[in-house]
């Protein structure tokens, strides 16, 4: 089955404690994606990777970094959380239909 | 820079009504235009799309949108919603020129009361 999927899916942790989100597909895309989801703001960019090592900014990048040495696989690092960082947090990808096919979400709240 | 708006923060309708949501974008060129739902804690998942040809487009669950260029709008509507509808709405355009960057719109919560 053509899935993304992520890991953790809940996760409550301190302020500065580093954590990582993995996030693999299984569709041999070569685009991947994050996104944070807040209420009224609807899905803003973090990082986007066109292919293996290729990496770039989205519209909120601060507070994130992201790797992408395998095809499959983009995980999410937050180096040192912030409370502003509690959010919703999605992995998509996308393949040759154009259109971006999304993980179960990850829900992240920083105390 | 592209933008992505929609009308509506929140819509409630009693079953069987008519739907319209509106979205508008502000990118003037070429682009490929989305409908994505979320259901209560679910993800996000393709209603439909547009890239070319006929504007008005079909998707799944009884969906449709419409795509006006001169208005920069591509508005989504359901002639009869179900209670099962209820869920929140996404707009999405992806815009030649700038790459593979998807740009949401803030979303519109629905409520079908049964």
């Amino acid at each position: 089955e053509a899935q993304v999927t992520q890991n953790p899916r809940y996760l409550i942790t301190v302020t500065g404690k580093k954590l990582t989100v993995t996030c693999s597909q299984n569709m041999n895309h070569e685009y991947m994606s994050w996104y944070r989801q807040d209420p009224g703001l609807g899905l803003r960019q973090i990082y986007y990777s066109m292919n293996v090592e290729v990496t770039d900014k989205g519209d909120v990048p601060e507070g994130y970094k992201v790797s992408r040495k395998e095809k499959r696989n983009f995980p999410l690092i937050l180096e040192s959380p912030s409370p502003n960082q509690t959010s919703l947090y999605f992995c998509a990808s996308r393949g040759g239909r154009r259109e971006l096919f999304f993980g179960e979400g990850s829900r992240l709240t920083v105390l | 820079a592209q933008s992505v708006s929609q009308h509506n923060h929140h819509v409630i309708l009693s079953e069987a009504a008519s739907l319209e949501l509106g979205c508008n974008y502000s990118y003037g060129g070429t682009v490929n235009l989305f409908w994505y739902v979320q259901y209560p804690g679910q993800h996000l998942q393709l209603l439909l799309k547009y890239f070319s040809g006929d504007p008005l487009v079909k998707g799944i669950k009884g969906f449709e949108a419409e795509f006006i260029k001169s208005k920069f709008s591509f508005n989504l509507r359901k002639p009869s919603v179900q209670w099962s509808d209820t869920a929140e709405y996404f707009c999405a355009v992806n815009a030649f020129g700038y790459g593979q960057n998807f740009v949401f719109g803030p979303g519109t919560r629905l409520s079908v009361l049964p």
